[in-house]
């Protein structure tokens, strides 16, 4: 079975543009979930999704960012605009219940905003 | 306080040793824990889940847990080479977010 698949696996874009990441979660997943890794702050959970419905969005940075899933096998988050601050590994994962059951990752987006 | 809190280590112990790496959390109302290996560059992978107080074997593995110490631990034995990665313990809150929280990591390096 596919796993979690994100595009791109690289970015790298100018500050100020428009970034748009995607995410392909396992088929039959209810809930999707986005991350964002970094050196300093390690793993933190920008928002997630049941049944293509937000749950939280409390980790969303700023209103720079936004994430939607339009239907049960796609979400994007995208920032607008974006900024060097933002330059970090962006990780989709999905899980099959809940928040307490194994998320699976991806191979996640490494952005670099110059 | 952290909510998740692990020694970044490196812990190093040799080839054939039992690596044994500790994670505490602070939400006493937690149900859920999980062990994440990361190799670098890479996503992280589930080792282990373990939703009961006691001991949870998978092969090499041994997931601990004590609610009542807070505290969750993995036991890697017969340490490879090949185990060496950031091992990231994550937790899920039964309150607010109700959504896993991860802990920083520790990096294991195990010497051939």
């Amino acid at each position: 079975d596919a796993g979690v698949i994100q595009s791109p696996r690289h970015e790298v874009t100018e500050m100020g543009q428009e970034v748009t990441l995607r995410c392909k979660p396992i088929s039959g997943h209810d809930y999707l979930f986005w991350y964002r890794q970094t050196m300093m702050r390690g793993l933190e959970l920008l928002i997630y999704f049941n049944n293509n419905v937000p749950i939280d969005d409390s980790g969303m940075p700023e209103d720079r960012f936004s994430a939607k899933m339009p239907n049960a096998s796609f979400s994007t988050l995208k920032i607008q605009p974006s900024e060097p601050r933002d330059s970090a590994v962006y990780f989709c994962s999905s899980s099959w219940t809940g928040t307490d059951q194994p998320q699976h990752f991806g191979d996640g987006t490494r952005l670099s905003i110059l | 306080q952290k909510e998740v809190e692990q020694n970044s280590g490196p812990l190093s112990v040799p080839e054939g040793a039992i690596a044994s790496l500790n994670c505490t959390y602070s939400d006493r109302g937690s149900q859920s824990f999980f062990w994440y290996r990361q190799y670098s560059g890479k996503s992280p992978e589930l080792i282990m889940f373990i939703y009961s107080n006691g001991d949870k074997e998978d092969g090499r593995f041994t997931a601990q847990l004590n609610k009542a110490s807070q505290y969750v631990s993995l036991l890697i034995r017969d340490s490879q080479p090949s185990d060496s990665a950031t091992y990231l313990c994550a937790v899920n809150t039964d309150t607010g977010r109700r959504a896993l929280t991860f802990g920083s990591g520790t990096r294991l390096q195990v010497q051939p």
